[in-house]
């Protein structure tokens, strides 16, 4: 069962470039979102959906995009990178929009800003 | 105030030991409760629900309090695989009618031989 499936698993960028991070998920499940971890910081909640086509902003979403065409993707955009953007960044999906289920999380992705 | 607060510790405690863990939640609407366990470097994954009439897992307790808007962990006989950060998880609900999952900073705990 491949779960949650995150890439790529590190990636270092330079200041203003942009790149995508990958997340998809196989159990059908209606709720993802995504998380950064900064030390000291706990998880923050940078976006999250509940079903294709719906997204909302978490408690950091500045300098992110996101988008949920199908149940299964929800990749994050990272529009003009920034050093302050170093972290690592996890996906997770819980079966229920309402986020009263188990959340899965993938491996996560160790992203450095130079 | 921070929607969940947790003390960062770390608990250094020796094997076999009880260890406690605590955490406040800020809005008094939620409904669910977690405890999840991260292991260094890795994921966090689920270590247990929290239900209101309190519940067991093997060497673990977790008590709710809605009162006190008050979560804890009880590990009993403490192992050294048991050193992980616990992460006290809620859900709190927005004003769109969804709900959000909202992670404590986590404790950490290190068990020594």
């Amino acid at each position: 069962n491949a779960g949650v499936t995150q890439t790529p698993k590190f990636q270092v960028l330079k200041t203003g470039q942009s790149m995508t991070l990958q997340c998809a998920q196989d159990m059908n499940h209606e709720y993802m979102s995504w998380y950064r971890q900064d030390p000291g910081m706990g998880l923050r909640l940078i976006h999250y959906s509940v079903g294709a086509g719906i997204t909302d902003q978490g408690e950091v979403p500045n300098g992110y995009n996101v988008s949920r065409s199908t149940t299964e993707d929800f990749p994050l955009r990272l529009l003009s990178a920034a050093p302050s953007q170093t972290s690592v960044y996890f996906c997770a999906s819980s079966y229920s929009r309402y986020a009263n289920t188990e959340a899965f999380f993938g491996q996560g992705t160790r992203l450095t800003v130079v | 105030r921070k929607e969940v607060e947790q003390d960062p510790g770390p608990f250094n405690v020796p094997e076999g030991a009880t260890v406690a863990f605590n955490c406040t939640y800020s809005n008094s609407a939620s409904q669910s409760f977690f405890w999840y366990r991260q292991d260094c470097r890795k994921e966090p994954k689920l270590l247990m629900s929290v239900y209101s009439s309190g519940n067991e897992d093997g060497r673990f307790t977790a008590q709710l309090n809605r009162a006190s808007q008050y979560i804890s962990l009880l590990i009993r006989d403490s192992k050294l695989s048991d050193s992980a950060t616990y992460l006290c998880v809620v859900n709190i609900p927005m004003n769109t009618g969804f709900q959000k999952l909202v992670f404590g900073t986590g404790t950490r705990l290190l068990v020594s031989p």
